[in-house]
């Protein structure tokens, strides 16, 4: 499989419990993105890196959240002490090169409910 | 703030009727724009990335048209079909050291055969 890959496809937890999604992207691009999806929104910007580097974090984000892809290859993001606000569709995109002058190449993100 | 709107918000058409949707966006500062297509249940695929003011992309029956002076791109479906049902967003990329891509809510498209 030659596309971008994200693990789990769906979550359920427990409000308070951490969870942690994985996305592997294609092999050669060095950029990895991580957008959150709720309910009638366009993708929310949360992340992204550039090999291991973390560039840029967004304001929105909390202290709850962190992602990391070490080794420049895969990546996880992580959600702490969970809220029901959380729930949502987060998905992961890579591309190559170092502007956005390329297409991303979106996996078909991780859906989480916080009950 | 940049802003980036898509309109209309949704629209149905007959199979066969040719359509077109409206992304708007910052006209200055402008780095590049990006058309996505998102089938539900799929992950979003790219259709175009557009940096030029007038270019054009074309892919089959689809095709885009970029001004960059007057902040807006246009895209175009000609001759629609069941399988053009879709959500389809843009996302504008801004010029400068904190380039990210700013995406718009998405255009729905239904096609009714």
């Amino acid at each position: 499989d030659t596309g971008v890959s994200q693990n789990p496809r769906h979550k359920i937890t427990k409000r308070g419990q951490n969870v942690t999604f994985r996305c592997d992207p294609i092999s050669e691009h060095n950029r990895l993105y991580w957008y959150r999806q709720t309910l009638g929104q366009g993708p929310e910007f949360l992340t992204y890196f550039q090999n291991e580097a973390q560039l840029e974090k967004s304001r929105l984000l909390s202290d709850r959240f962190s992602a990391e892809r070490p080794k420049g290859s895969f990546s996880t993001l992580e959600i702490q002490r969970t809220e029901q606000g959380d729930s949502a569709m987060y998905l992961c995109a890579s591309s190559l090169g170092t502007g956005y002058w390329t297409e991303a190449f979106f996996g078909q993100g991780t859906r989480l409910t916080v009950v | 703030i940049l802003n980036v709107e898509q309109s209309p918000q949704s629209l149905h058409v007959q199979e066969g009727d040719s359509t077109n949707f409206t992304c708007s966006f910052p006209s200055s500062n402008f780095y590049a724009l990006h058309w996505y297509r998102w089938e539900t249940a799929k992950s979003p695929e790219a259709l175009f990335v557009m940096t030029l003011n007038g270019d054009e992309k074309k892919k089959g029956r689809i095709s885009a048209t970029l001004n960059t002076k007057e902040g807006y791109s246009y895209l175009y479906i000609k001759g629609s079909q069941p399988e053009d049902s879709a959500t389809y967003l843009c996302a504008f990329v801004n010029a400068g050291n904190n380039r990210k891509l700013i995406w718009g809510l998405g255009t729905s498209l239904a096609v009714n055969p």
